[in-house]
C-alpha cells in the first residue's frame, strides 16, 4: 500500500530553466511533508519541508507547492542547475505517526 | 559536527552469515531508523526505535534484528533468514521531541551477499 507517489521516474532539464518534480498521497491524516536529495552512494539530504498550514514554502532556489484538496505537492527549482542532478525523494509524515513514508523517487537531470 | 555515522560503508559476506552495520548519532536524538533501498524503489523501513530499550517493526522487518541499548547507537543484524539481503542500508534519526522534525540520514552501508 504506496501512500506516497512519485508517478515520474526520471526528468530532464535544461540549465537555468525551471524543473518541477511532482508528489501525491493517499492519507488525508498526513500534515507535514518533506523532499529530500540524494546523490549515488550517500545518504539522502533533507532540502524542504512544509506543514499542512500552509500551501507554500520556499528557500533560495527551492519552493514547495501543497495542494491538500489534491493531495498533491510538488518542488520546484528554478533556476536549474547541472549539480541539482540527483535523486529527489517526497517523504510524509503526521505528528501521531511513528515513521515517514517516502515516494520511489525522481531522478532529475539538468543538463548544461 | 552533529551527524550520523554508518558504518562500514561497503560491506561483503557470504550467504548464511549473519552480519551487523552500525549506526551512530551524536545530535542527541530519541527516535531512530533503518531503512532499506533497493534500485529504483523508494526507502523502506525495516525498524525504527523511539526511546533506549525500545524498538518496532517496520514494514519489512523479517529477516532483521535490532538493538537500542544507548541513545546514540542503534546496529542492525541481518540475519540468514533475509532472502535479498543485497542493498543499500541507510540509518536516520530525529527529535521526536519537536514538531515537524525531519530525519536526517547516514551516509549507508552497501551490503552484497554472494
Amino acid at each position: 500500500d504506496q501512500q506516497v507517489k512519485q508517478n515520474s521516474p526520471s526528468l530532464s532539464v535544461q540549465e537555468g530553466r525551471i524543473s518541477i518534480l511532482n508528489c501525491d498521497y493517499t492519507n488525508s491524516m498526513f500534515d507535514y511533508f518533506l523532499w529530500y536529495k540524494k546523490y549515488p552512494a550517500e545518504g539522502p539530504t533533507f532540502l524542504i519541508s512544509i506543514s499542512s498550514i500552509k500551501d507554500k514554502n520556499e528557500d533560495g532556489r527551492f519552493t514547495v507547492f501543497l495542494n491538500k484538496s489534491a493531495k498533491h505537492l510538488s518542488l520546484h527549482i528554478v533556476p536549474s542547475q547541472p549539480g541539482d542532478s540527483a535523486v529527489y525523494f517526497c517523504a510524509a509524515n503526521a505528528y501521531n505517526f511513528n515513521k515517514f513514508y517516502f515516494g520511489s523517487g525522481t531522478k532529475l537531470n539538468v543538463k548544461p | 559536527d552533529g551527524g550520523i555515522t554508518q558504518s562500514p560503508k561497503y560491506l561483503f559476506r557470504k550467504e548464511g552469515q549473519n552480519v551487523t552495520l552500525s549506526c551512530e548519532q551524536n545530535l542527541n536524538h530519541d527516535a531512530m531508523y533503518w531503512y532499506r533501498q533497493d534500485p529504483g524503489q523508494g526507502l523502506r523501513l525495516i525498524y525504527y526505535s523511539q526511546i533506549v530499550n525500545d524498538f518496532q517493526k517496520g514494514d519489512i522487518a523479517e529477516g532483521y534484528s535490532v538493538s537500542r541499548e544507548k541513545k546514540e547507537s542503534f546496529p542492525l543484524t541481518v540475519t540468514s533468514a533475509q532472502k535479498n539481503p543485497t542493498a543499500f542500508y541507510l540509518c536516520a534519526s530525529n527529535d521526536r521531541g519537536v514538531v515537524n522534525s525531519p530525519l536526517h540520514f547516514g551516509n549507508g552501508t552497501r551490503l552484497t551477499v554472494t
